[in-house]
């Protein structure tokens, strides 16, 4: 049983353009939502999480929108750039509870 | 310089042979994590320790050790690695305040294949 669903497998944006990649979770108990970014050859990096007790948290041009009652978030990226061509992981986790479980992945490719 | 370190790096063995994979940190933090990375699969939680002596399982713990004797180390043992092992290992650590993940460093991986 997958407990987060992540969406779309792939995605192409033109440069300058807006990626949004979605996820969807099932265990209400989580209440904490990171994404993370990985180049390839790296580890992953996490880039900008969420509790539920908000809807929207932004830092630069990423930003999470959460919406608890659809148990979806997802990660927009504004004006992307080369540059963020990476694949990009949600995740879900009981905050202080250290158990967390993925999602499957996207990889972003921004074109020039 | 804040990391996560892990060796080896790349590591080919064959069925049944005892490894293990170290992890360390010189942050300070309480919270560790081992993870696996497969094609298609994401990240899949093994182990995680919220502090020394506090380990607990992931997601998919069959197969794998741990160990938290200090609060640096992390290591991933493999009793007796089988095929369906191979795969990409990254160790993690964070410092969490007010149940916020302030923090989280990932190591570089280590690539193992079982034989």
């Amino acid at each position: 049983q997958q407990q987060v669903k992540q969406s779309p497998q792939s995605l192409i944006v033109q440069k300058g353009g807006i990626s949004i990649i979605n996820c969807a979770y099932e265990n209400t108990a989580f209440d904490y939502f990171p994404w993370y970014q990985q180049f390839p050859g790296k580890g992953p990096a996490l880039l900008i999480a969420i509790r539920p007790d908000v809807s929207e948290k932004k830092e630069g041009r990423f930003t999470i929108s959460f919406n608890k009652s659809a148990k979806q978030f997802s990660l927009h990226i504004m004006d992307s750039q080369p540059g963020d061509s990476a694949t990009y992981f949600c995740a879900a986790s009981k905050a202080n509870a250290g158990k967390s479980t993925f999602g499957d992945g996207t990889t972003l490719t921004v074109k020039p | 310089e804040a990391q996560v370190t892990q060796n080896p790096r790349y590591l080919i063995t064959v069925t049944g042979k005892k490894l293990t994979v170290t992890c360390s940190q010189n942050m300070n933090h309480e919270y560790m994590s081992w993870y696996r990375q497969d094609p298609g699969l994401g990240l899949r939680q093994i182990y995680y320790s919220m502090n020394v002596e506090v380990t607990d399982k992931g997601d998919v713990p069959e197969g794998y050790k741990v160990s938290r004797k200090e609060k640096r180390n992390f290591p991933l043992i493999l009793e007796s690695p089988s095929p369906n092992q191979t795969s990409l290992y990254f160790c993690a650590s964070s410092l969490w305040a007010s149940g916020d993940q302030e923090t989280q460093y990932f190591g570089p991986g280590t690539r193992l294949l079982v034989l």
